[in-house]
């Protein structure tokens, strides 16, 4: 069945720095979601690419959608503490309803 | 809108009995979903509804496990007998009918210890 890999599962990084999660679906996409998990919270919706290509912006986030429409990136400048939690992606496959997430990256940072 | 509403948010409760867990989803949404969160496997589907019609229950573990959705309003997440492997936070989600492209409302989840 489809699978959802995310890479890395966990990152520390010093506030201010940067960080980057990335998405790899075993098959080819007809969108990408990505969420964003609080501690002790639950999953929130960020944003959806659908098209092969796509970039969007949300401030300091920036989440790509591969050409080949199998993976994803989720970029944030300049962390702040804020930012702290779990992100998942979650790739819808054509012709299904159902989303399968990927494991998460916990991100954590020194203030 | 108050949102996917999950009950109770924590459930302690001893192997062998049955637990029971809530969700309403919110209004005017036609599809709802349940999720289990482990550390091991990350989110896995358990099961998801369209118009209260169980689509897809291959996630379901075993037959300890079973879900309803007798209206728009309101469905449940059993599991009986429970496990201690059983513990978990179970997520119930929700989302808007029509176009495939929103993204899911999850509730707070209920966290689930089973001793």
């Amino acid at each position: 069945g489809q699978q959802v890999m995310q890479i890395p599962q966990y990152q520390h990084v010093q506030e201010g720095e940067d960080f980057t999660t990335y998405c790899n679906s075993s098959t080819t996409l007809s969108n990408i979601q990505w969420y964003k998990k609080r501690p002790g919270g639950h999953p929130v919706f960020l944003i959806q690419l659908v098209k092969s290509g796509e970039v969007k912006k949300q401030k300091r986030l920036t989440f790509q959608f591969g050409e080949a429409k199998k993976n994803s990136s989720l970029h944030i400048t300049a962390t702040q503490t804020t930012d702290v939690g779990t992100y998942f992606c979650a790739g819808l496959n054509q012709g299904a309803q159902k989303l399968v997430f990927g494991q998460g990256t916990r991100l954590t940072i020194n203030p | 809108d108050a949102g996917v509403i999950q009950s109770p948010r924590h459930e302690v409760t001893e192997m062998g009995q049955e637990v029971t867990l809530r969700c309403k989803p919110i209004s005017g949404h036609n599809s709802l979903f349940w999720y289990r969160q482990t550390m091991m496997r990350g989110l896995e589907l358990l099961i998801y509804f369209n118009n209260n019609v169980p689509i897809d229950d291959s996630g379901m573990p075993e037959d300890r496990f079973s879900a309803k959705m007798p209206n728009a309003s309101f469905s449940t997440l059993k599991i009986q007998p429970s496990e201690p492997r059983d513990s978990a936070v179970y997520f119930c989600a929700s989302r808007a009918p029509g176009l495939r492209n929103y993204g899911y409302t999850f509730g707070s989840g209920t966290r689930l210890t089973v001793v």
